[in-house]
């Protein structure tokens, strides 16, 4: 099936530092989200891009929908405390079937 | 409801028990999707309903997995002769229309024992 490579798993920052993760995949997609996941929550979408080349931000988050429609970045800038979790992306291959492909996951972990 | 239900948020089952999990998606939300999240792992898709049509089982990772949907609304995952490798996060989402994205709940935690 359809995989998404999410880089990196994981990461070790300091407080007020900017944050850059990206998925990549071998086909297009349709539709990029970018989700968080709090431990025993379920994932919540922070941002979702629709068309190739597009650059969204909510906020201190800022995502684009890659040209080729086979890539997608997410990054946070200023990082504070309660940005720990894990980001995950997701995509949608086609209108017929919304099932989401969900990346791997990237850790985010704030030092003191 | 405001957001998407699930219950029981945990379960602990005995290895071989039949064990049901319940998905109360937002209503008015036409799609309905079950996901497992193993530990530190990623979403592994499962099943999808979508309005009328026939759902979409091609995740269901073997016919020990079954999944209903009444009435549009209400979703029942269920899993027979539980194994320990099924213990797992089982998270249910659903969405009005792929413009808003999908709302997933808390899920429910299942330990086989």
């Amino acid at each position: 099936g359809q995989q998404l490579n999410q880089s990196p798993q994981s990461m070790f920052i300091q407080e007020g530092e900017d944050v850059s993760m990206n998925c990549t995949s071998s086909s297009i997609f349709n539709t990029w989200l970018w989700y968080k996941q709090d431990p025993g929550e379920g994932p919540v979408l922070l941002i979702a891009l629709y068309k190739a080349g597009e650059l969204t931000s909510n906020g201190r988050l800022t995502a684009q929908f890659g040209i080729t429609r086979k890539d997608s970045f997410l990054n946070i800038s200023a990082s504070i405390p309660s940005d720990v979790g894990i980001y995950f992306c997701a995509g949608i291959s086609n209108f017929g079937n919304e099932k989401l492909t969900f990346g791997t996951g990237t850790r985010l972990t704030i030092i003191p | 409801g405001a957001g998407v239900s699930q219950s029981p948020s945990n379960k602990v089952t005995e290895k071989g028990k039949d064990v049901e999990l319940r998905c109360d998606p937002i209503s008015g939300h036409t799609a309905l999707y079950w996901y497992r999240q193993s530990l530190g792992q990623g979403l592994e898709f499962l099943i999808y309903f979508q309005g009328n049509s026939a759902p979409d089982k091609s995740g269901l990772p073997s016919d020990r997995f079954s999944a209903e949907r009444t009435g549009g609304s209400v979703s029942t995952l269920t899993i027979q002769r539980t194994q320990q490798e099924d213990s797992a996060v089982y998270l249910c989402a659903s969405s009005t229309s792929r413009v808003r994205g999908y709302t997933f709940g808390s899920g429910t935690r299942l330990t086989v024992v």
